[in-house]
């Protein structure tokens, strides 16, 4: 009964690669994020959706794309992978936005070699 | 635009001794939500507890409580009776009314002496 799941968890790859990292979640919420944790812990914001529809797109490069098939799943995919990629890849999901609490996603720990 | 300033990279406490963890935030919006997150060696993000601006009360969740003081613009965190596993990254984070994304802050990295 987990309420937001990522996978996978870990993902190693080579760069120049392209990957996906899937996100489900089975709370009935609208919005969906994808935040980014670098070395140094520091998270922040890549993208949002509410109901499918795009809604936050911060300064990503636009080799990151999220897909939102319908409103339980946000996926990003990345292409040509990078060595400064390397971070770890929180899904998160709340009922709406305003003020509303995220839960997040166990996280996807992405290794660029 | 938002900022979540957290001045404490690392603080140490003795088990079953409380621990307030600082938050200062600064925001334009007259409306928004403070929020504070645990994310333990394992890497998950933990919500623990939320305070709207709004709120007459501080928020409280079993061992955790908010110190929110608004004319301060702060949103402290009090840990009561630390255990060793209150040992984690301690995050606080910021969504402004009308705003999808939450802004955090560095980080405070709780460590519980037995």
């Amino acid at each position: 009964d987990t309420a937001v799941s990522q996978t996978p968890k870990y993902l190693v790859t080579q760069m120049g690669n392209d990957k996906s990292i899937k996100c489900e979640q089975n709370l009935g919420h609208d919005t969906m994020y994808w935040y980014k944790q670098d070395s140094k812990k520091f998270l922040k914001i890549m993208f949002s959706y509410n109901n499918k529809e795009l809604i936050i797109n911060e300064t990503v490069p636009n080799r990151f794309s999220p897909k939102s098939p319908d409103k339980a799943h946000l996926n990003l995919h990345i292409n040509s992978l990078e060595l400064g990629d390397s971070a770890v890849y929180f899904c998160a999901s709340s009922p709406t936005g305003y003020t509303d609490t995220q839960y997040f996603g166990p996280g996807t720990r992405l290794t660029v070699l | 635009a938002q900022k979540i300033t957290q001045t404490q990279p690392g603080m140490f406490v003795q088990e079953k001794e409380a621990v307030t963890l600082d938050c200062t935030y600064d925001t334009s919006d007259p409306s928004y939500g403070l929020f504070w997150y645990k994310q333990p060696s394992s890497g998950e993000m933990i919500f623990l507890i939320y305070q709207g601006s709004y709120d007459q009360q501080n928020a409280t969740e079993g061992r955790y409580s908010l110190n929110f003081q608004k004319a301060r613009k702060s949103a402290n965190l009090v840990i009561s009776a630390s255990q060793l596993g209150d040992s984690a990254m301690y995050f606080c984070a910021m969504l402004g009314a009308g705003s999808y994304q939450l802004t955090f802050g560095k980080g405070t990295k709780l460590s519980v002496i037995p």
